[in-house]
């Protein structure tokens, strides 16, 4: 079973748009979660992260809100810009895994920034 | 520069052939990872080492083994590679407690033919 899913194969926005990138869990153990952005030919590279016990996380143009009772985060990156165009990745991990630092990840959102 | 180095960047293996894919990290972290990606499936882990010594199975480790040779390398060894093998492999290190997130190597990309 996917614990963590990212049900949007793909994104276009034009430039200088909101982009919204989703994520749900199913599992409500998890405490951190993390989003990677991902170029081709390139390992994943972390982005931002949000603890459990906040909502809300800003960084400069990136934004990241969870909503616990629904299981969901997303990632809002505002305006958008064309070298966002990537694979963003969700990731998450859980109190278990605190020796090993263990994530899980989604399936991974292809987002197109058009100028 | 600090980082995650994977090699090597790129093998065509015929089925039934078997190699060693090698990873690296100078951070000095105590964990390391490896994943595979795949279309439409995300970064699945193959295997994960908490700590020198100690490795431990992921979701997908079936027709994988791998080698935690000291803090600094990790490596994954398949030993008679099938098609369905055919992915780009990804390793990642971290600090005990995951917070700002893995480093990741830049990628293998393996064909099995």
């Amino acid at each position: 079973d996917q614990q963590v899913k990212q049900n949007s194969p793909s994104l276009s926005v034009q430039e200088g748009r909101i982009s919204i990138l989703n994520c749900d869990y199913t599992n409500s153990m998890f405490d951190y979660f993390l989003w990677y952005k991902k170029y081709p030919a390139e390992g994943p590279t972390f982005l931002i992260s949000i603890s459990s016990i906040k909502d809300k996380n800003e960084d400069g143009r990136f934004t990241v809100f969870l909503n616990k009772s629904a299981k969901h985060l997303s990632l809002h990156i505002v305006p958008s810009q064309p070298g966002d165009s990537a694979v963003y990745f969700c990731a998450a991990s859980a109190p278990w895994s605190s020796n090993t630092g263990k994530l899980i990840f989604g399936q991974g959102t292809t987002l197109q920034v058009k100028p | 520069n600090a980082g995650v180095t994977q090699t090597p960047k790129f093998q065509v293996l015929k089925t039934g052939q078997s190699m060693t894919l090698q990873c690296a990290q100078d951070m000095n972290h105590n964990s390391m990872y490896w994943y595979r990606q795949d279309p439409g499936m995300g970064l699945r882990l193959i295997y994960y080492s908490a700590s020198e010594g100690t490795t431990d199975k992921g979701e997908v480790p079936n027709g994988y083994n791998v080698s935690r040779l000291n803090k600094r390398e990790f490596s994954l060894r398949l030993e008679s590679a099938a098609p369905s093998q055919t992915s780009v492999y990804f390793c990642a290190s971290s600090p005990p407690r995951e917070v700002y997130g893995y480093t990741f190597g830049s990628g293998t990309r393996l064909t099995v033919v």
